[in-house]
């Protein structure tokens, strides 16, 4: 079974602050990719980053970085220096490999930068 | 810019009638998804179709029914409404089965059934 779960339901931090949010994925693929997806309170979902299982490398942009780790099936997103627009719902989602569409997502973690 | 656009932003409808939600995109894409998202769950996959009259069931089917006559155009139906329906629901496209495509998602519709 494919499974992704965010068990931060809801973070509170001051601006400036480093914030880390993670995630931790289930699936017996090995072929598989993972998202980091933003939903700022307009609504809409705005992709961040796509990971496929072969590629371990962690990835830094800007003030985001992630970091995936197959030892552990964790993919954590952190955002350095956070600021008040980086306030949103976060979301973290698997698609397996093959000709499926499927993406299956986390239940999103609520982050509340403070000025 | 690229676009999934979704007719609605707020419905309110009664317990009992027919609904439509529209989600159309200007991409070209083959692959549309309806998602319904509610707190506590994340999204859920109700239907998504591959081509023009081809869809497929998701994890939350019941209760939902979807056309697709256009490429560009998706709607998902809820042909008696219920309270348990009340959601937000998030339309999806993506290009194609290539495994790097992304998806692009709409604004939402926000359908509250009274």
């Amino acid at each position: 079974a494919q499974k992704v779960t965010q068990a931060q339901t809801e973070i509170s931090v001051v601006e400036k602050e480093d914030v880390t949010l993670d995630c931790v994925y289930e699936t017996r693929d090995t072929t598989y990719y993972l998202f980091w997806y933003k939903q700022p309170p307009s609504g809409e979902l705005v992709f961040l980053i796509r990971r496929n299982s072969f590629d371990e490398q962690n990835e830094i942009s800007g003030r985001y970085s992630w970091n995936f780790q197959k030892s552990t099936s964790s993919f954590n997103f952190t955002i350095t220096a956070s600021q008040v627009v980086d306030s949103a719902v976060y979301f973290c989602a698997l698609r397996r490999g093959g000709a499926t569409n499927k993406l299956i997502f986390g239940t999103g973690t609520l982050l509340a930068v403070q000025p | 810019d690229v676009k999934v656009t979704q007719s609605s932003r707020y419905l309110v409808k009664r317990t009992g009638e027919k609904v439509f939600l529209e989600c159309v995109q200007d991409m070209d894409h083959e692959n549309m998804f309806w998602y319904r998202q509610d707190p506590g769950l994340g999204l859920r996959l109700i239907y998504f179709s591959y081509d023009v009259k081809m869809k497929e069931k998701g994890d939350i089917p019941e209760g939902y029914s979807v056309s697709r006559e256009k490429k560009e155009r998706f709607s998902l139906i809820l042909e008696s409404a219920s309270t348990n329906q009340t959601s937000m629901y998030l339309c999806a496209s993506r290009r194609g089965q290539t495994q790097n495509y992304g998806y692009t998602f709409g604004s939402g519709t926000r359908l509250t059934v009274v």
